[in-house]
């Protein structure tokens, strides 16, 4: 079994749906990610969590909210899509070395295609 | 200046040529980076850490040089397997990025 599950692998939703993405992680990591990838665009920060009550914006933050239910889960709320929201969705998890304090490579679950019509 | 800048590529080599990337960022406070190779639609996956000046695996040779704020990624004996787009991401203490910098990426693609 993946370390990083994300569900569902891919959703096709219309113009002003609410829609939900999943991940669950089994690596243990307190830090969870959310990143967003388009063509030319590469990886761009949506949201992150440090800790179970920790919630960050990252640099696209806007018309996305996400919740943390618990260390191992981090979900991801469009609230009304939009079709600009079209991607591909990945989570990640990371943790702080102790030895070194700084962040552990990120692990990345395998993706989230989102089409928005 | 971008915070994590790399050529886009793409690269386009024979099996068996040596190829080099590059990276460079602005932020000197950077404390360590990764290498990680992303194929089509899938997630990217890490290569390789750099915590020093460098670090080698196998054909992949990863090179830091601070004073001029950059990382390179060295792949020898290219395997047609190695085509994929190569990412470096830069890790900061703060910032509103999660501490984690990522680069656009470099395209290679290892020809017959």
């Amino acid at each position: 079994d993946a370390d990083v599950t994300q569900t569902p692998r891919n959703r096709i939703t219309k113009t002003g749906k609410r829609i939900m993405l999943e991940c669950s992680q089994t690596k243990g990591h307190d830090r969870m990610y959310w990143y967003r990838q388009d063509p030319g665009l590469g990886l761009r920060l949506i949201y992150y969590s440090f800790d179970v009550k920790d919630i960050n914006k990252g640099e696209i933050s806007d018309g996305y909210s996400v919740s943390r239910q618990a260390q191992a889960k981090f979900s991801l709320s469009l609230e009304s899509a939009i079709p600009n929201q079209t991607a591909l969705y990945f989570c990640a998890t990371s943790d702080l070395s102790a030895f070194r304090g700084i962040n552990s490579p990120l692990h990345f679950g395998n993706g989230t295609r989102l089409t928005v019509t | 200046r971008k915070e994590v800048e790399q050529d886009p590529g793409p690269f386009n080599v024979p099996e068996g040529a040596t190829v080099a990337f590059n990276c460079t960022y602005s932020n000197s406070a950077s404390q360590s980076f990764f290498w990680y190779r992303q194929d089509c639609r899938k997630e990217p996956k890490l290569l390789m850490s750099v915590y020093s000046s460098g670090n080698e695996d196998g054909r992949f040779t990863a090179q830091l040089n601070r004073a001029s704020q950059y990382i390179s990624l060295l792949i020898r004996d290219s395997k047609l397997s190695d085509s994929a787009t190569y990412l470096c991401v830069v890790n900061l203490w703060g910032g509103s990025q999660g501490n984690l910098i990522f680069g656009k990426g470099t395209k290679l693609s290892v020809k017959p």
